[in-house]
């Protein structure tokens, strides 16, 4: 089936250890987000890319980071510099032109011990 | 800045009644809206979509209305059932040149439907 994957579901992060939060997708989109949630609260976009070798800040970039080297892949890494890292995290997908909606993976849960 | 937001943070229905979910925006550019539906420890479920040169859209059991003279959206779910309780999100989108692809997305009413 088509669809997105991140992995893993629930991960746990040391203080002043970057960890790498998993998205892949198969839907052949061109457009890839990721999203942070906090309890109760709605969806903030971190970072976005619209095209491979590409991607943009979103509106709390600061304290991680993205790569994406191909279309169906789109890492995010929280880094020691996120000093508040727990939170719900979701990655979306869609086409990039056009009126679609965006598609959205189940989420990893971070957590810091 | 621009945003989307909903009125009501909670609502709780009877099984079996209708329910109306509100959210106001304020991006008069906006041309496409989505609702969406997230259960918990999952991710967002698309559910209706809306382009902004139509003021109404009907899917299975739920209908959306776009006012665009007082840019509020709404999503009326007939006949609940205890499946619905989950928290629904409404999201916009500007303009291509704008936004690209980017949604805005509003803080989310909780849903409760008691049997």
């Amino acid at each position: 089936d088509g669809g997105i994957t991140q992995s893993p579901k629930y991960l746990f992060r040391k203080e002043g250890q970057n960890v790498t939060l998993s998205c892949e997708q198969n839907l052949n989109h061109d457009a890839m987000y990721w999203y942070r949630q906090d309890p109760g609260q709605g969806l903030r976009l971190i970072y976005y890319s619209q095209i491979v070798n590409d991607f943009q800040k979103g509106d709390i970039a600061e304290g991680y980071s993205v790569s994406r080297e191909k279309k169906e892949s789109f890492p995010l890494t929280v880094t020691s510099a996120q000093k508040n890292p727990t939170a719900f995290y979701l990655c979306a997908s869609s086409i990039y032109r056009g009126n679609q909606p965006q598609h959205f993976g189940d989420g990893t849960r971070l957590s810091i011990l | 800045g621009e945003s989307v937001g909903l009125h009501l943070p909670t609502l709780s229905v009877q099984e079996g009644d209708n329910s109306i979910i509100n959210c106001a925006y304020s991006n008069s550019a906006s041309d496409y809206f989505i609702w969406y539906k997230q259960e918990s420890g999952k991710g967002p479920q698309f559910i209706i979509d809306i382009r902004s040169n139509m003021d109404k859209r009907q899917g299975q059991r739920v209908t959306v209305l776009l006012n665009k003279t007082v840019k509020h959206l709404s999503l009326q779910i007939a006949a609940t059932q205890p499946g619905d309780s989950a928290v629904y999100f409404c999201a916009e989108k500007g303009s291509q040149e704008t936004s690209g692809s980017r949604l805005t997305f509003g803080e989310g009413t909780q849903l409760t439907v008691n049997p």
